[in-house]
């Protein structure tokens, strides 16, 4: 266990459902960060926040998606109009310095 | 960031030294080597990184070579727990940004 937790951890939703995760991070920790990843790929980061700023966000981050960190603690990620091409796993890491991330469990998403 | 290349899978006997290649031929003086390593099911794990020096903590040793093209994770005494896919990651170090940019690593298995 690292500090930082996801909930849910899996989540099954029909195709254009709209889902939201959450993320908390080690408390201590500034710098949050959100990826995907695939069956088979190694994570694909999504976005970046330092404190309550989203300094960074991939391409990879549709219109669809939405990440938020309201008070420099917390983040959610939220996906509008699921597509069957999200389901994934969503990793959230957390850090007080850019060299070491510390991931959570993930949320499995399926879109059926 | 440079690009790395690993092998898609090893093998290595329970109690026996892994080591684990990674060419980065393409890496600037300014970016640093870092290993993290995934076991199944579960969020990626730092494990060590260094800029030209060999590094040596707790879980691991990293070798790089003179030239810096390439580099080694060594696993000292390999147990059935680091089962896991192992990423060689190239990026500048301390800088804001900070996002991981992961390939598709090496597979280690640990027989017994």
């Amino acid at each position: 266990d690292t500090g930082v937790s996801q909930d849910p951890r899996h989540k099954i939703t029909k195709r254009g459902q709209n889902v939201t995760f959450r993320c908390d991070p080690i408390s201590e920790h500034n710098r949050l960060y959100w990826y995907r990843q695939t069956l088979g790929q190694g994570p694909e980061f999504l976005t970046y926040f330092q404190n309550e700023a989203q300094l960074e966000k991939s391409r990879l981050l549709s219109d669809r998606f939405s990440a938020e960190r309201p008070k420099g603690s917390f983040s959610t990620l939220e996906i509008q109009r699921t597509e069957q091409g999200d389901s994934a796993m969503y990793l959230c890491a957390s850090s007080s310095s850019p060299d070491t991330q510390y991931f959570g469990p993930g949320t499995r998403l399926t879109v059926l | 960031d440079a690009k790395t290349t690993q092998p898609p899978s090893m093998d290595c006997a329970e109690g026996r030294a892994a080591n684990l290649p990674c060419n980065h031929s393409t890496i600037s003086g300014n970016e640093y080597v870092y290993w993290y390593r995934q076991i199944h099911s579960q969020g990626p794990q730092y494990i060590i990184h260094g800029l030209k020096n060999n590094e040596t903590n707790e879980m691991a040793s990293l070798i790089i070579t003179e030239d810096r093209k390439s580099s080694t994770l060594i696993l000292p005494h390999a147990t059935l727990r680091d089962t896991a896919v192992y990423y060689c990651i190239v990026r500048v170090g301390g800088t804001s940004g900070s996002r991981l940019t992961f390939g598709e690593g090496t597979q280690l298995t640990v027989n017994p």
